[in-house]
């Protein structure tokens, strides 16, 4: 198993510019998400999704959009680059648990944006 | 939004000591998590712990979950150069209908740096 796989692992955008980032799971979880790390604030969610053709808006979602067309797949797609979302960025997915919602992260892609 | 609050923020301490970290929240957790970041990789669950009052070992680490279910401890004993790295607690929460949100919340994250 390949576990939670991201692509690209660095990128460098200029602002306005547009660009997806790419996630794959191969453990059948049903739910996915994205996340972006920066320095002091932990992880906020951006996007999640609890099965294919279901998606939902986390606590910072503006200046993006997700697609859940299979269950492997979660796209992330940056709509007009700003400085502000420079960050990393990390997918993640898990079972759909009601205990726990156990969460497995991918390797994460270092976005900057200029 | 739910807030956690994740104390301290830096920690850098000597070979052989003692240390423990905390998480907090004004509202009670379905769930909550402690997950190790290092750097260039993804965070990995260390633990789980879902009923007030439990407690969970990992080695040399220690886990309670407060019996109101409003925060959590993660205790190193003898701490070793090899745990250095970001701990990051992180929570479920009940929704208005009573069930848990498949959402985590997250806290800004401890980093621990163990000096030999």
């Amino acid at each position: 198993n390949a576990g939670v796989t991201q692509t690209p692992k660095f990128q460098v955008l200029k602002t306005g510019q547009s660009m997806t980032l790419q996630c794959a799971q191969d453990m059948n979880h049903e739910y996915m998400s994205w996340y972006r790390q920066d320095p002091g604030m932990g992880l906020r969610l951006i996007h999640y999704s609890v099965g294919a053709g279901i998606t939902d808006q986390g606590e910072v979602p503006n200046g993006y959009n997700v697609s859940r067309s299979t269950t492997e797949d979660f796209p992330l797609r940056l709509l007009s680059a700003a400085p502000s979302q420079t960050s990393v960025y990390f997918c993640a997915s898990s079972r759909l648990d009601r205990s726990s919602y156990e969460q497995y992260f991918g390797p994460g892609t270092r976005l900057t944006v200029t | 939004t739910q807030l956690l609050e994740q104390s301290p923020q830096f920690l850098s301490i000597q070979e052989g000591e003692n240390l423990t970290v905390y998480c907090n929240s004004s509202s009670v957790f379905s769930s909550l998590q402690w997950y190790r970041q290092e750097p260039g990789e993804g965070p990995v669950l260390l633990v789980t712990v879902v009923t007030g009052g439990e407690v969970k070992k990992l080695k040399r680490l220690t886990f309670q979950f407060g019996d109101a279910r409003k925060d959590s401890s993660l205790h190193i004993t003898a701490a070793q150069p090899g745990d250095t790295g970001l701990y990051l607690c992180a929570g479920t929460f009940f929704n208005a209908g009573g069930t848990s949100y498949g959402k985590l919340t997250f806290g800004q994250g401890t980093i621990l740096t163990v000096h030999p």
